[in-house]
């Protein structure tokens, strides 16, 4: 089955810092990638979506990559400020035909906390 | 256009009874998920649909039955509910190469 693995989960940096977030995965081919900023209690928000055929998204501080070969997604955000405090979770969309055609997994995430 | 509702928000069941969780999705999507959350953990795909009439079971289906008779609805249904259940519940919808819309989640406890 698809296994997807956020390394860290936890990150802790400074105000004003960039975070470089990491997404594995491994099995499935994804159709595309994407990234989601979960707060305690809440569902998961979207925040940027990257597709296979794309090396990089950018969407204000944003940064996304994805390396298919690699099988990696790496997740930035510049000049983060204590508000980007969240847990950050990729997903991805199977592209494999058959039963498996149309699911979705999410990684475990990673808990990020700026600090002023 | 309201996206993906969720009822109920909170319930607490005793083991052994049954209950369904409502969603519903306003947006014509075709792909509609149930995932559970438990502390501290990542979400887990329970069942899913990539169409009206089509259903199939993700990591975790186990004590769980799903339908889809129309577009918009898709009830998770648990029967004998069990301690292991208790959990937060959310569902989700999506087209294709899409953002995922959640709802709001509903917070269940087996006692």
């Amino acid at each position: 089955s698809q296994k997807i693995e956020q390394n860290s989960e936890a990150l802790n940096i400074q105000e004003g810092k960039t975070a470089t977030l990491t997404c594995n995965y491994t099995n499935y081919s994804p159709a595309y990638l994407q990234w989601y900023r979960q707060d305690p209690g809440r569902g998961p928000v979207f925040l940027l979506l990257i597709r296979e055929n794309e090396k990089e998204k950018r969407k204000e501080r944003l940064k996304v990559t994805f390396d298919t070969t690699l099988k990696q997604s790496l997740f930035h955000i510049t000049a983060s400020q204590p508000a980007d405090s969240a847990t950050y979770l990729c997903a991805l969309h199977t592209a494999d035909r058959g039963s498996t055609l149309g699911r979705l997994y999410f990684g475990r995430g990673t808990q990020l906390t700026v600090w002023p | 256009n309201a996206g993906v509702t969720q009822t109920p928000k909170f319930r607490i069941l005793k083991i052994g009874q049954s209950m369904t969780l409502q969603c519903a999705q306003d947006m014509n999507h075709n792909y509609m998920y149930w995932y559970r959350q438990d502390p501290g953990m990542g979400l887990k795909l329970i069942y899913y649909s990539v169409g009206a009439g089509i259903t199939d079971k993700g990591e975790v289906p186990n004590g769980y039955n799903v339908s889809r008779s129309t577009t918009e609805d898709f009830p998770l249904r648990l029967e004998l509910a069990a301690p292991s259940q208790t959990s937060v519940y959310f569902c989700a919808s999506t087209g294709w190469a899409a953002p995922i819309y959640f709802g709001p989640g509903t917070r269940l406890t087996v006692t």
